[in-house]
């Protein structure tokens, strides 16, 4: 099974700064990555797949990148609706899709 | 508008049955296959396996297979979840969440079924 490990498991970051999180694959994924948004009480929203691709409707402050094993998810400038938990996904290795443990964006 | 509704909170005791729905509306149900996602208290998010609605094809993860059961009812646009036996550490979150095709991420989800085993 392919492991993702998120770093920092928790980031504290002021309104308006940049947060990077980071995901590291234990195999290749190529770019088949995907970040979500999770927040309590509510559905998980899909940000980012294939590594780099918004969603639709997704704003540009969130931004991903990176191929292989080393992934980043970039929110710049965040606001006050952006603090959550965020949640990388492998959909590489059919089917034996993993999740990372999640980055808990905070104040 | 495309949903996925699931059904409400369960609490169950040890050893009891449960099936949990997951209501679809809004897209040609054959049309994505439907995944359950599990989150423990406290913790990150868990694949279990994946049902294909045209032929009830299922794919269960390891760590789930043979604990669980998915299905589907066409007719009612909906899937499910089933366990013969609860444990207490089935207390979880459950989500259902669909894909366009084994190839492609969870584009969307349901908000969510808490279940609670306990005696």
């Amino acid at each position: 099974e392919i492991v993702l490990t998120q770093s920092p498991a928790t980031l504290s970051v002021s309104p308006g700064e940049r947060a990077t999180l980071s995901c590291r694959a234990s195999q290749n994924v190529g770019t088949s990555l995907a970040w979500f948004q999770e927040k309590p009480g509510q559905a998980p929203r899909l940000l980012i797949s294939g590594a780099s691709t918004r969603a639709t409707g997704i704003s540009t402050r969130f931004s991903g990148s990176g191929s292989g094993t080393q992934f980043t998810l970039t929110i710049s400038s965040l606001k006050s609706d952006d603090f959550a938990v965020y949640h990388c996904h492998q959909y590489y290795d059919w089917p034996l899709w993993t999740f990372g443990q999640g980055t808990k964006v905070e104040v | 508008e495309m949903q996925l509704v699931q059904s409400g909170t369960e609490v169950k005791r040890p050893g009891e049955s449960l099936r949990i729905s997951c209501n679809t509306s809004g897209y040609i149900f054959d049309e994505y296959w439907i995944n359950w996602v599990r989150q423990m208290p406290g913790k990150g998010l868990e694949w279990m396996g994946i049902i294909y609605p045209g032929d009830s094809d299922a794919r269960y993860s390891p760590a789930f297979r043979g604990q669980v059961t998915f299905s589907v009812d066409k007719s009612l646009s909906a899937a499910y979840l089933q366990w013969s036996s609860l444990k207490a550490s089935d207390t979880a979150m459950y989500f259902c969440a669909r894909v366009p095709t084994p190839r492609d991420t969870f584009d969307l989800w349901g908000q969510g079924t808490p279940v609670i085993v306990s005696s």
